[in-house]
């Protein structure tokens, strides 16, 4: 099946400082790909979507100059957390599209202390 | 009322039992449909997409009623690895695109 990887797995942090964070589709093409973010037992809120060569398009209350979005390439996303805050810790999960479905990555779990 | 429904459960049945989510979801330009399963603290992993025909795999078989908007996840002779959050997820348009609506989850509980 699809393959979806995401780097880095877990992260710690200073408040103030900034976090990328990596997706992939190994074995596909992604012209889109989907941030997600899910505290602690609640359902995943769609962050974004990153469309590959054009502006990421954020949902309604994400500050898209706080969560930079860039999809260069048919295979790559990247997310950035600029000058993270604690309240900014969570587990952050991207997707990529392979036809109708969605294919996931692992996740990343932030920390910001 | 939320776009996409579920009921959150927990449904606690035991091993070998079979047992049903159903999810209902309001925008009748939905098109495309799909459960996930999600272990604590994993990323979703897809279980099927649900075609209107309903479809099966092993034992897991998934409908789709279009006129009562609903799907639903049917799981027989349950395992205790069947243990997990049951994420409906509707595709449908919107500003020229596509947009995917997760449900909230069921979570589900094998007891042995």
């Amino acid at each position: 099946g699809a393959v979806v990887s995401q780097h880095p797995s877990r992260v710690i942090c200073k408040s103030g400082t900034s976090v990328k964070i990596e997706c992939r589709s190994l074995d596909f093409q992604a012209t889109t790909m989907f941030w997600y973010r899910q505290f602690p037992k609640q359902s995943l809120m769609l962050m974004a979507t990153s469309n590959e060569g054009s502006k990421a398009t954020y949902e309604q209350g994400v500050e898209k100059d706080k969560f930079l979005i860039n999809h260069a390439s048919l295979t790559l996303s990247t997310l950035t957390v600029t000058s993270a805050h604690p309240e900014d810790s969570s587990f952050y999960i991207c997707s990529a599209l392979g036809g109708y479905e969605q294919y996931f990555g692992p996740g990343t779990r932030l920390t910001v202390t | 009322r939320k776009e996409v429904e579920q009921d959150p459960g927990p449904f606690n049945v035991p091993e070998g039992a079979t047992v049903a989510f159903n999810c209902t979801y309001s925008n009748s330009a939905s098109q495309s449909f799909f459960w996930y399963r999600q272990d604590c603290r994993k990323e979703p992993k897809l279980l099927m997409s649900v075609y209107s025909s309903g479809n099966e795999d092993g034992r897991f078989t998934a409908q789709l009623n279009r006129a009562s908007q609903y799907i639903s996840l049917l799981i027989r002779d349950s395992k205790l690895s069947d243990s997990a959050t049951y994420l409906c997820v509707v595709n449908r348009p919107t500003s020229g695109t596509y947009k995917y609506i997760f449900g909230t989850g069921t979570r589900l509980k094998v007891l042995a």
